[in-house]
């Protein structure tokens, strides 16, 4: 059964720490992992796309990293700030049954 | 700006009554889903279509119904055979099968009244 495991659940932190997002996944014929963002009552928006032959991805203070003989990926946040809270969602896209499997995702609050 | 667009945002359901949910995309992209989400729980696949006046069921698509007449529109219909309703629903779109990274829509939120 194909699963996405993301810990931790939820984290909270002060502003302006470095901080990394895991999210282990058991089908290691990935095509590619996205992260997502989600805030309360909002849809998602994409953050990051790697794709299967990729190591990792960078935006701003996001980095993404794969690594599919291990079954990880994490998100690196750097120096967060308040804005910055949210869900954090990962998701991997299997070719062969052509749907996304969720994690459940990491509640992030950055304090002032 | 290109992207999806969803409505209403929130939606209020009676007893016994269908309603639909529409989302409209102006990327291009040939592949469009519709997900539900509920507290404590993955988002869930409901149909999918890869292709104008073709679609497939998902995981739950039990209650539900769609159609996909135009490349750009992908509504969903909720109908009274779905027993629990109240959720969050969510429309995606990718450009081929979900290589290139989905997009999705702002969501809305179904309540049964």
């Amino acid at each position: 059964k194909q699963e996405v495991t993301q810990i931790p659940a939820a984290l909270s932190v002060p502003e302006g720490e470095n901080l990394v997002l895991n999210c282990s996944f058991t089908d290691s014929a990935i095509y590619n992992l996205q992260w997502f963002r989600q805030d309360p009552g909002k849809g998602l928006t994409s953050l990051l796309l790697i794709q299967s032959s990729q190591r990792e991805q960078t935006s701003g203070r996001l980095n993404a990293s794969l690594d599919k003989s291990s079954g990880r990926s994490t998100l690196y946040i750097a120096a967060s700030q308040p804005g910055d809270s949210a869900t954090y969602l990962c998701a991997f896209y299997a070719g062969n049954n052509r749907k996304l499997i969720w994690g459940l995702g990491t509640s992030l609050a950055v304090n002032p | 700006d290109g992207g999806i667009t969803q409505s209403p945002k929130y939606l209020f359901r009676k007893e016994g009554q269908n309603v639909t949910l529409s989302c409209e995309q102006n990327l291009n992209h040939d592949a469009m889903y519709w997900y539900r989400q509920d507290p404590g729980q993955g988002l869930r696949l409901i149909y999918y279509s890869q292709i104008v006046n073709d679609f497939q069921k998902g995981d739950i698509a039990e209650g539900y119904s769609v159609s996909r007449e135009k490349k750009e529109s992908f509504p969903l219909t909720v109908t009274s055979a779905q027993k629990n309703p109240t959720a969050f629903y969510l429309c995606a779109s990718t450009p081929g099968q979900g290589a290139h990274g989905y997009t999705f829509g702002s969501g809305t939120r179904l309540t049964v009244v």
